[in-house]
This record gives structure tokens, C-alpha cells and sequence, in this order.
């Protein structure tokens, strides 16, 4: 059961331009996201994280918007750079009994061409 | 701040073998959770543990196990290899208290032979 969805494999953007990197979930209690960025042979790195209690969140040239009747949300980066290409995964955070953890999508590999 | 380091960064294994993969959090972190990724996959969930005990597991067999040492650090052991363990093992450290991200080591890659 895939609670957390990025149905886009790949994605590929002009330098310059606006990427939107796409994330629907299907668990309404999850009520907390995040981006991570992972580059090959290194670990995922945080990018920006949204609450529910907000619809967007912006930190440079990343922006995250949450629908959350939609349960989507989807990653802004504008303008597009060479170096932001790399694998993109969307995460919730799934609160249990005890602790916690992340629920990851697939992933979606930006390329951006200079 | 070295961040969260884990050891080694590639493993060989035959299949039927046991291993142990470490992980040291970043500096402050008192919670530490592994996670596989397989290729093409995003990272699955295998357990946490905080203040030495396993608070939370995944969907893994107990072939899984691991351990928390009192300065935080962490061990991932798995027994009985199969061609199927063969993934890249990550690590992450975090706080327990409140909603903060989770910091991630640059993985083990394990090759199960």
C-alpha cells in the first residue's frame, strides 16, 4: 500500500525555468510533508518541510503548496539551476505509537539542461 | 558538525551471511531510525530507536535487529542474508521532542552475492 505517490518517474527543465515536482498522499491523518533532495552516492538532504495548518511554505527558490482536500502537494523551484538535478522524494510523517517515521514516494529524477 | 556518519560506505556479503552496518547521528540527535532503499524505490522505514530501546518497527523480518549505545550510536544487523537484502541502507537522526527533520548519513551499499 503506497500511502505516499510521485507518479512522475522523471522531469526535465530548462535552466532558468520553473520545475514542479508533484507528491499526492492518501492517508488524511498525515498532517506534516517534506522534500528531500538526494544527489548519487550521498544520503537525502532536507530541502523544506510544510505543516497542514499552512497551504504554502517558501524558502529561496523552493516553494511547497499543500492542497490538502486534494492530498497533493507539489515542490516549486524556480528558477531552475544544473546543480538542482538530482532525485527528489516527497515524505510524510507518519506519527505511531512510540516514535515516528517518514513515508516516502518513489522519488522523481530532475534533470536541468543548461 | 560532522552530521550523521555511517560505516562502511560498501559491503560485499554472500548470501547466508550476517552484517552489521554502524551509524554515529549528528551532534544533539538522541533518536536514530534505518531505512532500505531499493533501487528505484524511496526509502522504507525499518525501525527507531531512542533512548537505547526499539520504540518503533517497520515491516521487516526479525532478521532485522539493531541496537542503540548510550552515546546514541547505532548498529543495523542483519542475519541470514538473501539475494534480496541487497539495498543501500540509510541512516537518520533526529529529536525526539517536536517536529524536526530528519538528518540522513550517506548510506551503506550492500551487495548480497
Amino acid at each position: 500500500d503506497q500511502q505516499v505517490k510521485q507518479n512522475s518517474p522523471s522531469l526535465s527543465v530548462q535552466e532558468g525555468r520553473i520545475s514542479i515536482l508533484n507528491c499526492d498522499y492518501t492517508n488524511s491523518m498525515f498532517d506534516y510533508f517534506l522534500w528531500y533532495k538526494k544527489y548519487p552516492a550521498e544520503g537525502p538532504t532536507f530541502l523544506i518541510s510544510i505543516s497542514s495548518i499552512k497551504d504554502k511554505n517558501e524558502d529561496g527558490r523552493f516553494t511547497v503548496f499543500l492542497n490538502k482536500s486534494a492530498k497533493h502537494l507539489s515542490l516549486h523551484i524556480v528558477p531552475s539551476q544544473p546543480g538542482d538535478s538530482a532525485v527528489y522524494f516527497c515524505a510524510a510523517l507518519a506519527e505511531l505509537e512510540y516514535g515516528n517515521k517518514l513515508v516516502f514516494g518513489a522519488g522523481t529524477i530532475l534533470r536541468v539542461k543548461s | 558538525d560532522a552530521g550523521v556518519t555511517q560505516s562502511p560506505t560498501h559491503l560485499i556479503k554472500t548470501r547466508g551471511q550476517q552484517v552489521t552496518l554502524r551509524c554515529s547521528p549528528k551532534s544533539g540527535h538522541d533518536t536514530v531510525s534505518w531505512y532500505q532503499q531499493a533501487l528505484g524505490q524511496g526509502p522504507q522505514f525499518i525501525f527507531q530507536y531512542y533512548e537505547e530501546e526499539e520504540r518503533q518497527r517497520g515491516n521487516f523480518p526479525d532478521r532485522f535487529s539493531g541496537h542503540q549505545f548510550p552515546n546514541y550510536s547505532s548498529e543495523l544487523n542483519v542475519n541470514a542474508l538473501l539475494l534480496g537484502d541487497s539495498a543501500l541502507y540509510l541512516c537518520a537522526s533526529s529529536l525526539k521532542q517536536g517536529r524536526t527533520e530528519a538528518f540522513f548519513g550517506q548510506g551503506t551499499r550492500l551487495t548480497v552475492v
